[in-house]
């Protein structure tokens, strides 16, 4: 099994450019959480959904958007990428909710000029 | 709200010495209390739930303990692959989705 994929690894944008972060996961999860981690900082929420169309607002979703379509894809969008969203983002999935499972991807890291 | 605080933010160990990391949290209602392994250029991987005061796991060299306001991890005799960030999360009832609260971590070196 793949487990939690995101993509690109890397990526660099422009001050006012938009983009989308991948995630997919093969588990079958119903939970599926955004996370963006900063040096001093720990990992913060920043949207997560329950389900296929259910979405809703972490601790840090100002600048984001997100959408569930189907049980295997979460994609975030930057709709205008700002020097304050430069942050290494992980995806993560679990079948309950609950922490002792979840499953993290291995990020991707993304620098806004 | 949850908050959670790791200390110390850095160790550096000798291979064999044993030590302990913290997590102190405050939450309303503690569903559960996390502790996870971070590899440089990795995400999280899970190592340990504790659901309440007095409970024990372990985990070949690592045990972790919980009481009422705080969590320890404790490493004996550590080796080189030990050496990782070790993350704290708590998880409140009620909490909407799967909403964690992550501390900042604790960054453990292990040399041979």
């Amino acid at each position: 099994n793949a487990g939690v994929t995101q993509t690109p690894k890397f990526q660099v944008l422009k001050t006012g450019q938009s983009m989308t972060l991948q995630c997919a996961q093969d588990m079958n999860h119903e939970y599926m959480s955004w996370y963006r981690q900063d040096p001093g900082m720990g990992l913060r929420l920043i949207h997560y959904s329950v389900g296929a169309g259910i979405t809703d607002q972490g601790e840090v979703p100002n600048g984001y958007n997100v959408s569930r379509s189907t049980t295997e894809d979460f994609p975030l969008r930057l709709l205008s990428a700002a020097p304050s969203q430069t942050s290494v983002y992980f995806c993560a999935s679990s079948p309950s909710g609950d922490g002792r499972a979840q499953h993290f991807g291995d990020g991707t890291r993304l620098s806004i000029l | 709200e949850d908050q959670v605080t790791q200390s110390p933010e850095a160790l550096r160990l000798q291979e064999g010495e044993s030590s302990s990391l913290n997590c102190s949290y405050t939450v309303s209602g503690l569903r559960g209390l996390f502790w996870y392994r971070q590899d440089p250029g990795k995400g999280p991987e899970f190592l340990f739930t504790l659901y309440s005061a007095g409970e024990e796991k372990e985990k070949e060299r690592l045990k972790a303990t919980l009481t009422k306001k705080e969590s320890f991890l404790h490493i004996t005799a550590p080796k080189p692959e030990d050496s990782a960030t070790y993350l704290c999360a708590v998880q409140a009832w009620g909490a909407s989705g799967s909403r964690l609260t992550f501390g900042e971590g604790t960054q453990l070196t292990v040399n041979p």
